[in-house]
């Protein structure tokens, strides 16, 4: 089956502009994460979604990241006035929900974001 | 969450089996075990998660010492597309993320 899938998979943009990336959840996971990975480092949590909204937006770096979920599935974080130091692996992960408990996370393969 | 702790590097000859250690002594009852690998270029990719009691699937074996202060991953035959950096760990199912540390380059050799 089909699992979760990131677009683009690379995005080379210029300091200061806006830029989006996409994560397609498996389908039925309720439960969708962001985590960012710079170059050799481990991840860093940015933000979880239950359904459409955001319990937790602990990780969110500064205020030019932002994130939505719409009909508790396809998500998009967007990043604006890009600077440099945002450059770094974009990961999307998702899981279920079982009685409460979050199921294994199953990742995609990422957005490599590149500031110039 | 508990602290893991795994060795930096291993070898394995492919046809093997790879025996990945991971020490978690401050774990507690309610919290999990988790495996996943992370091949260059790829996202984290989910192997095998237990308790307390022995795990088993298509991919790898989890051991847990009983008195679940540390694990065991297994991959039973290693083979070349084994190579990755291996993560274990410790998390209770109400959290939110999971704090992937430095984990176990592991290198299967020809």
């Amino acid at each position: 089956g089909a699992g979760v899938s990131q677009s683009p998979s690379n995005k080379v943009t210029e300091k200061g502009k806006d830029v989006e990336l996409r994560c397609d959840p498996i389908s039925g996971h309720t439960a969708l994460y962001w985590y960012r990975q710079s170059l050799g480092q481990g991840l860093e949590f940015l933000i979880y979604f239950q359904g459409n909204s955001a319990p937790d937006k602990s990780g969110l770096p500064s205020d030019r990241f932002s994130a939505e979920r719409t009909g508790g599935s396809v998500s998009t974080l967007t990043i604006q006035r890009t600077q440099q130091e945002d450059s770094a692996v974009y990961l999307c992960a998702s899981s279920l929900v079982y009685r409460g408990d979050r199921q294994p996370q199953h990742f995609g393969d990422g957005t490599r974001l590149s500031i110039l | 969450d508990a602290k893991t702790t795994q060795p930096t590097s291993m070898d394995c000859a492919e046809g093997r089996a790879a025996n990945l250690p991971c020490n978690h002594s401050t774990i507690s009852g309610n919290e999990y075990v988790y495996w996943y690998r992370q091949i260059h270029s790829q996202g984290p990719q989910y192997i095998i998660h237990g308790l307390k009691n022995n795990e088993t699937n298509e991919m790898a074996s989890l051991i847990i010492t009983e008195d679940r202060k540390s694990s065991t991953l297994i991959l039973p035959h290693a083979t070349l597309r084994d190579t990755a950096v291996y993560y274990c760990i410790v998390r209770d199912n109400t959290g939110n993320q999971f704090y992937f540390g430095t984990g176990t380059s592991l290198t299967v050799i020809p």
